[in-house]
């Protein structure tokens, strides 16, 4: 069974500052990638996911994704955070074509300070 | 397109009962998915129906059965309910798509 591990529980940034959360999945075949965020007392939202091919993603509201096979890695970034990006962030893995189950980090609590 | 809605959106039961919670998927997904997100943790894979079969199951006991109708809509049921059952209650539906889940607000069930 695949795992997901996201570094940072909780991140307090600037706003303007950049942003980088960490994501790293256990499992040696083909993967789904994804990045979910959870704006306070809002449902889950797609930010950006891989299937294939470029491995840098580019996401809704201006965050990004970029795949590192050798290292299990999905690494989420934004040059320069806003307020409005105070969230919870979450990656998500599913294992190939025939697998629907989405398997989550615990999520990354961002704070962005005005 | 409607979105995934989810009743109700609060619950409190007592230790021991029986609950059922609904969604109605996005117009034309026919598959749905639940999730359990406990306070502090991401959402952990209970099951999935596609075109109202079961075709995937997580780490969950049998108390915790679903259902999903013609319509596309779907139940999660919790017998015996326990108080680690208190958590937040994801619905996700798609269109036989690898990840294009629309996930619903959740209904936060409180067992006491």
């Amino acid at each position: 069974a695949q795992s997901v591990s996201q570094h940072n529980h909780h991140v307090i940034l600037s706003e303007a500052a950049s942003l980088e959360l960490g994501c790293n999945y256990s499992y040696g075949g083909t993967v789904n990638l994804f990045w979910y965020v959870q704006y306070p007392g809002q449902h889950l939202q797609l930010l950006l996911k891989y299937f294939s091919g470029d491995p840098l993603v580019k996401g809704i509201k201006g965050f990004e994704a970029e795949f590192i096979k050798s290292k299990f890695s999905f690494n989420l970034r934004k040059p320069s955070v806003q307020w409005s990006d105070t969230a919870e962030y979450f990656c998500a893995v599913n294992a190939g074509s025939n697998d629907y189950k989405l398997s989550f980090g615990a999520g990354t609590t961002v704070t962005v300070r005005a | 397109e409607t979105g995934v809605t989810q009743s109700p959106t609060h619950l409190i039961k007592t230790r021991g009962q029986q609950v059922t919670l609904r969604c109605s998927s996005q117009s034309g997904h026919n598959t749905v998915s639940w999730y359990q997100q406990a306070l502090g943790q991401g959402p952990q894979f209970i099951f999935q129906y596609y075109r109202e079969e079961e075709n995937g199951r997580g780490n969950f006991p049998p108390r915790f059965s679903g259902l999903q109708f013609p319509n596309y809509s779907s139940e999660l049921n919790v017998n015996a309910l326990e108080l680690d059952d208190s958590a937040l209650y994801l619905c996700a539906s798609s269109l036989e798509d690898r990840g294009g889940y629309t996930f619903g607000s959740g209904t936060r069930l409180t067992v006491v």
